[in-house]
């Protein structure tokens, strides 16, 4: 079974911080994403990457970055943490077109 | 815009009462359709994937099916362990393997 990881269930932070996500997946393949999910709008892409050292912006990019140094190995970081941007977040990881995206089992992240 | 909408948001069934969740979506060039089952506190968890119209797929109690407009995931005879958050997305052509989800259905089924 593909499996992909995040590294903390819940996690409490303070509006300033910089804040890292992280996600590792033992699929070997190319693709990752991150999401955030709430309620009433469901899940939204945050940024996903192609390849190693590659980003891509999704539908709502602003307060973020991503970092992927390695295949497996996907963060996500708040560059200086909001209250909005309290949320549950969530990993996929997939391979090519037409194929499905796994999830992991999210973050849930408040921002105080 | 590209969007999908899901309907009901909620649903309670009796166990044992069959129903359908629609997924309807508007995309310029669809690669693929996917349904997924969230458990509270849980990441999504893949159901079925749905390529061209008239395609149909099942798995136990479910059964997805395709439309050029839309998409159902039919529940036979339901019980208590299919309660969940069943969500919807689509792939489209332009836009790599990215997905658009839709906002999903919660659905509770009681004995």
């Amino acid at each position: 079974d593909v499996k992909v990881t995040q590294s903390s269930r819940y996690l409490v932070k303070r509006t300033g911080e910089k804040v890292f996500l992280e996600c590792v997946q033992d699929m070997d393949h190319e693709n990752m994403f991150w999401y955030r999910q709430d309620p009433g709008l469901g899940l939204r892409l945050i940024y996903f990457s192609y390849d190693v050292k590659m980003k891509e912006k999704g539908d709502i990019p602003e307060g973020y970055s991503v970092s992927r140094e390695k295949k497996e190995r996907f963060s996500l970081i708040l560059e200086s943490a909001s209250t909005n941007q309290t949320s549950m977040y969530l990993c996929a990881g997939g391979t090519g077109s037409n194929q499905p995206q796994h999830f992991g089992d999210g973050t849930r992240l408040s921002i105080l | 815009e590209d969007q999908v909408t899901q309907s009901p948001e909620a649903l309670r069934l009796q166990e044992g009462e069959s129903s359908s969740l629609n997924c309807s979506y508007t995309v310029s060039g669809l690669r693929g359709l996917f349904w997924y089952r969230q458990d509270p506190g849980k990441g999504p968890e893949f159901l079925f994937t749905l390529y061209s119209a008239g395609e149909e797929k099942e798995k136990e109690r479910l059964k997805a099916t395709l439309t050029k407009k839309e998409s159902f995931l039919h529940i036979t005879a339901p019980k208590p362990e299919d309660s969940a958050t069943y969500l919807c997305a689509v792939q489209r052509y332009q836009a790599g393997t990215a997905l658009i989800f839709g906002k999903g259905t919660t659905l509770s089924v009681s004995s």
